[in-house]
This record gives C-alpha cells, sequence and structure tokens, in this order.
C-alpha cells in the first residue's frame, strides 16, 4: 500500500492565482481530512469527509473548498490565494472518525507571495 | 469546546534518560487520547491512543503514556531515551460521543543529546 499521497511537495503561487492540493489514499479509508501546520499553532483542521460525496468544515475553512466523489481523492482547492495560506498542508485518513489513528501524507509546502 | 494543552515548547534531555512529554486536555465527556510524531519533513506518525480501559497505554518504538481523570493529563513517557527520538511530538484529543473532530495541541519539540 502507498498509503496517503500528496501532491505536489512544494509549490510557490502569487496572490490571487488559484490551485489545488491532491490528496489520495489506498487504504479504503472513509474518513479524510486537511490540515495546516503553522509554527507555533500546531495542526488546525481546514476541511474534513466521513465519506464520498459528504464533507464539512474545520477550524479554519475560508479561503478553501473540497469534494469528495470518491472515497481515495479528497483534493484542497485554493480559490484566490493569500499570503496568510502560507503554510504547510497535510492530508490525513483514517478507518473511521471515532477512535482510529489517523494516518498523514508527507505534506505539501506553499508559499504565497 | 475541546483543547488541548503542551505546556513545554521543548524538552531536553540526555541519551539514556527517562524523558516525559506532557499533555492535559478539556472535554465535556469522555475523551479519546492521542500521541503522534514528526520527524523533519516528514508528515504525522502515530505512537500510541488511550480509548478505554488499562490508563497505561503502551505504543511504539518504547514510548507509553497514562491517562489520568482526575487531572485531565495524558503524559507522553519513555524509559530511557534514544538520539533518534528528537522529533516534534503533538498530543490530540477528540470527545468519544457525538461529531466532535480531532484537537491538536501545539506540539513539544524533544531534543536528546549524546
Amino acid at each position: 500500500n502507498a498509503g496517503v499521497t500528496q501532491t505536489p511537495k512544494f509549490q510557490v503561487l502569487k496572490t490571487g492565482q488559484s490551485m489545488t492540493l491532491q490528496c489520495a489514499q489506498d487504504m479504503n479509508h472513509e474518513y479524510m481530512s486537511w490540515y495546516r501546520q503553522d509554527p507555533g499553532m500546531g495542526l488546525r483542521l481546514i476541511h474534513y469527509s466521513v465519506g464520498a460525496g459528504i464533507t464539512d468544515q474545520g477550524e479554519v475553512p475560508n479561503g478553501y473548498n473540497v469534494s469528495r466523489s470518491t472515497t481515495e481523492d479528497f483534493p484542497l482547492r485554493l480559490l484566490s490565494a493569500a499570503p496568510s495560506q502560507t503554510s504547510v498542508y497535510f492530508c490525513a485518513s483514517s478507518y473511521s472518525r471515532v477512535s482510529y489513528e489517523q494516518y498523514f501524507g508527507p505534506g505539501t509546502r506553499l508559499t504565497v507571495t | 469546546a475541546q483543547s488541548v494543552a503542551q505546556p513545554e515548547d521543548q524538552v531536553n534531555v540526555a541519551e539514556g534518560n527517562p524523558l516525559t512529554v506532557k499533555c492535559t486536555y478539556s472535554v465535556s465527556g469522555n475523551p479519546y487520547l492521542f500521541w503522534y510524531v514528526q520527524y523533519p519533513n516528514r508528515g504525522l506518525q502515530f505512537l500510541l491512543k488511550y480509548i478505554t480501559g488499562d490508563n497505561l497505554v503502551k505504543g511504539s518504538y518504547g514510548f507509553e503514556a497514562e491517562f489520568n481523570k482526575s487531572q485531565t493529563s495524558f503524559h507522553l513517557k519513555k524509559p530511557s531515551a534514544l538520539v533518534s527520538d528528537s522529533a516534534l511530538y503533538f498530543c490530540a484529543v477528540r470527545e468519544s460521543s457525538g461529531y466532535s473532530t480531532l484537537t491538536f495541541g501545539k506540539g513539544t519539540m524533544l531534543l536528546v543529546s549524546p
């Protein structure tokens, strides 16, 4: 199993540009989530999904969109990039949202200039 | 609202000595508690979890954690630290009932010196 994969690993955007961060998992996990990691702030939940076709907002959803058309994929879209979105983004998946541990991807380091 | 506090930004310990990384939590009901580790330029890796049962939980790489309900704590411990344990450690909590999501602490950097 490849586990959780994320592309790209690095990205530089100009303010106002849009892009999609890709996330895929091959473990047939129902629950998937996106976090951003900023120094001294830990991980903050952006959006999550409890299954195909079902998504919900986390703690910091503004400026981001998600969709879940398949169990495997959970892309994160930045609609109009802002410098405040400079961060490291992690995708994670787990068997369910309740008591199971999450598996994290390697991360995408995004810089918005 | 649920929350996690990791009171130490950094913990320094000499190789071979015991280590403790502190975590306290707040939830309105019963907690599910997790520890994750992050090595440089990597994603988080699961170490251990407390769901129910024995208050002492054993996990990967010789780590263990003790759930203390009265003190609302879930400290991470290891009897003998290794230089390779140096990493960023995150505690996380969610309420066992309802539809809450996982809340992470800010992380504690563990530095083990030779």
